[in-house]
């Protein structure tokens, strides 16, 4: 079992849509929660945090987090061709120097 | 506001050549990474260090080494290139001000690195 799973993609969705994005994890002890934005050709750059249980609203994007559950999610509020990208969920290891384990990324894909 | 800064950008070597990657952050962060994206791949951690004099192995560390002589440089250093280090590698920093375990890490451009 990998220690953050997201599906592959790619997740398609029109323009106007909500895009859901999901992320799994292993270690139960895990405490914060990234969502990443990276672009082709590109440097991963930070969408959202969360830490709690719930919801947490940063403009179009939600993060969502249930630590029962071990998972994570991210959604996107009306989606534009420029959301287009692959999302890494990255999860901070219990124990270590804020080591993040990421994902391998869901590719989102928007289109007109 | 220069933030992370990593060279070359690219960069082809043959089998068994040496060479240094060069990353250098300004925002006097005590943390810093380096991980290497292979393609369709999320990110592999190879190496850290919390501060000046102190680093440890990450991941996939092996066939690279690193040192952390100030506060602001973190170079990667890889001894006899092969084929299955070609990769992108990314460079990150982070403060370590508030929890510490809530501080992103802020990244560098990459270094697209083949190996031949």
């Amino acid at each position: 079992q990998k220690e953050v799973e997201q599906n592959s993609g790619p997740l398609s969705v029109p323009e106007g849509a909500i895009a859901s994005l999901n992320c799994t994890y292993s270690d139960r002890g895990s405490q914060s929660f990234f969502w990443y934005r990276q672009y082709s050709g590109k440097s991963p750059e930070l969408i959202m945090s969360i830490y709690s249980n719930g919801d947490k609203e940063d403009g179009r994007f939600t993060a969502q987090l249930n630590k029962a559950s071990q998972y994570v999610s991210l959604l996107i509020r009306d989606s534009q061709p420029s959301d287009s990208a692959t999302y890494l969920c990255a999860v901070r290891k219990t124990g270590g120097y804020n080591k993040l384990i990421f994902g391998a990324g869901t590719r989102l894909a928007v289109h007109p | 506001n220069a933030g992370v800064t990593q060279t070359p950008k690219f960069r082809i070597l043959k089998i068994g050549q040496s060479m240094t990657l060069q990353c250098t952050q300004d925002m006097n962060h005590n943390y810093m990474y380096w991980y290497r994206q292979d393609p369709g791949m999320g990110l592999k951690l190879i190496y850290y260090s919390v501060g000046a004099g102190i680093t440890d192995k990450g991941e996939v560390p092996n066939g690279y080494n690193v040192s952390r002589s100030t506060t602001e440089d973190f170079p990667l250093r890889l001894e006899l290139a092969a084929p299955s280090q070609t990769s992108v590698y990314f460079c990150a920093s982070r403060t370590v001000t508030g929890y510490n375990g809530n501080q992103p890490q802020h990244f560098g451009d990459g270094t697209r690195l083949s190996i031949l």
